[in-house]
């Protein structure tokens, strides 16, 4: 069917270590996936996207790698800050409606 | 603003009451979104408009629920004689592609209705 799993539920780094947050998909058409993040009383904020016929794209300290092979799909922060304690979404556009995950909390100390 | 705006950002009714919530998309986006997000839990489509058409009411969990963009801007989304299991985060979000998609979708900060 389709939908979007993660691995973990909780992610607990420290400050200035890089954080990866991962996810699955099951087999479908989708051709679109973006990573939000999501802090406490807000809606979902965009993070980055990656089109299936790319493996990896890169934005300011974020980087997202798409292994279609094993439809595996990840999310890379590099030197985690504290303002990056949130949860954090995968998302497949399926005929133009976003299909989410259940999310990964980041937890991010001193 | 330049973000997607949705009101009463909580909302608090009792069994049986009717509620309205209301989104202003960001100025120019062809699509509009609705989603419910439970406690805990991803995002969950709803329905989806291009310009003033509705598009995909799939979602839709029954016909107590019904939303509207009568002039292709501003929507609402109307729930009639609500229960408690509508309590939710009810989220929209634009983009400004029509049908093809593959644009991001921009959110707002939801309305929390909380149903007694």
């Amino acid at each position: 069917g389709e939908s979007v799993g993660l691995h973990l539920p909780t992610l607990s780094v420290q400050e200035g270590d890089n954080s990866i947050i991962n996810c699955a998909y099951s087999n479908s058409a989708s051709d679109y996936f973006i990573w939000y993040k999501q802090e406490s009383g807000k809606g979902p904020q965009f993070i980055i996207d990656i089109r299936s016929n790319m493996d990896k794209r890169q934005g300011q300290r974020v980087t997202v790698l798409l292994n279609k092979t094993v439809k595996h799909l990840s999310l890379q922060i590099a030197a985690t800050q504290p303002g990056d304690s949130a949860v954090y979404f995968c998302a497949r556009l399926i005929t133009l409606k976003l299909i989410f995950g259940t999310g990964t909390r980041l937890q991010v100390f001193p | 603003g330049a973000g997607v705006s949705q009101s009463p950002r909580y909302k608090v009714a009792k069994r049986g009451q009717d509620v309205a919530l209301r989104c202003d998309p960001i100025s120019g986006h062809v699509s509009l979104f609705w989603y419910q997000q439970a406690l805990g839990q991803g995002p969950e489509f709803l329905t989806y408009f291009q310009n003033e058409a509705q598009l995909d009411k799939s979602g839709l969990p029954s016909d107590r629920f019904f939303a509207e963009r009568p002039e292709g801007s501003v929507s609402t989304l109307k729930i009639q004689r609500t229960q408690q299991e509508d309590s939710a985060v009810y989220l929209c979000a634009s983009s400004p592609a029509g049908t093809g998609g593959g644009q991001p979708q921009h959110f707002g900060d939801g309305t929390r209705l909380s149903i007694l």
